[in-house]
């Protein structure tokens, strides 16, 4: 089980931006690759996006291609997300986690370890 | 995008009853399914992945089973702690996606 630590929870205005970030021990951040995901109220957990240290690179969901942001550093062992121009149906638990499989590289796994979540409201 | 059916959406059963979850993919995921258990407050907790693959320290009353399109989670004796909402999810195609949920309760 690979510890994240979240950012806090945040309260934002409508067209604003938000970043949350996820910290890991530093030995197990190039070990493994990580995802963002959200889940809104009642609904189910939707993918945002990921990071792979190993092979140092950034996706996002199509969705969320031209305000999404993915970044990660490695000197920190800690992944950021940042989303723009947020509305009312960016309210959501924001999660990171690890992603594990044959396929995970291309952000194609299931999801073994999560972060505590942090709590992003859109509200004017 | 992969699109996954979870069915019921909600049941109620019994302490000690056996319980079935199915969901059903939008195309075959290569036995690349994985289940969640959650709960209020917290993460959701993997179960099970690559169809049938416990999780470490998941209980063994905890079952999932299917092929190509059909998977099934099954909990053999329901336990007052496995009260939550269960997810299904594939992972064999980009972005991985999830069932809407079973929300599971005591009868």
């Amino acid at each position: 089980q690979v510890q994240l630590a979240q950012s806090g929870a945040v309260v934002k205005k409508p067209g604003s931006s938000v970043k949350v970030s996820c910290k890991t021990p530093g030995d197990t951040f190039k070990k493994n690759v990580f995802s963002w995901l959200r889940q809104a109220p009642g609904q189910a957990p939707e993918w945002i996006g990921g990071f792979n240290p190993i092979v140092q690179t950034t996706h996002r969901a199509v969705k969320f291609q031209y305000r999404l942001t993915v970044t990660m550093d490695e000197d920190l062992a800690t992944g950021q997300m940042k989303l723009d121009s947020l509305t009312s149906d960016d309210t959501a638990l924001y999660y990171c986690a690890t992603v594990h499989g044959p396929l995970a590289g291309g952000m194609r796994g299931y999801f073994a370890s999560w972060g505590q979540g942090t709590q992003v409201t859109v509200s004017s | 995008d992969i699109r996954v059916t979870q069915s019921p959406s909600s049941l109620a059963a019994s302490i000690g009853d056996r319980i079935t979850i199915t969901c059903q993919a939008s195309q075959d995921t290569h036995r690349f399914v994985s289940w969640y258990q959650h709960k209020p407050g917290k993460a959701p907790q993997l179960l099970i992945y690559a169809t049938s693959t416990l999780h470490t320290g998941v209980p063994s009353r905890f079952r999932g089973t299917g092929s190509g399109t059909d998977f099934t989670l099954t909990i053999a004796s329901l336990q007052p702690e496995d009260v939550a909402t269960y997810y299904c999810q594939q992972y064999v195609d980009a972005p991985p996606t999830f069932g809407q949920g079973t929300r599971v309760e005591i009868k």
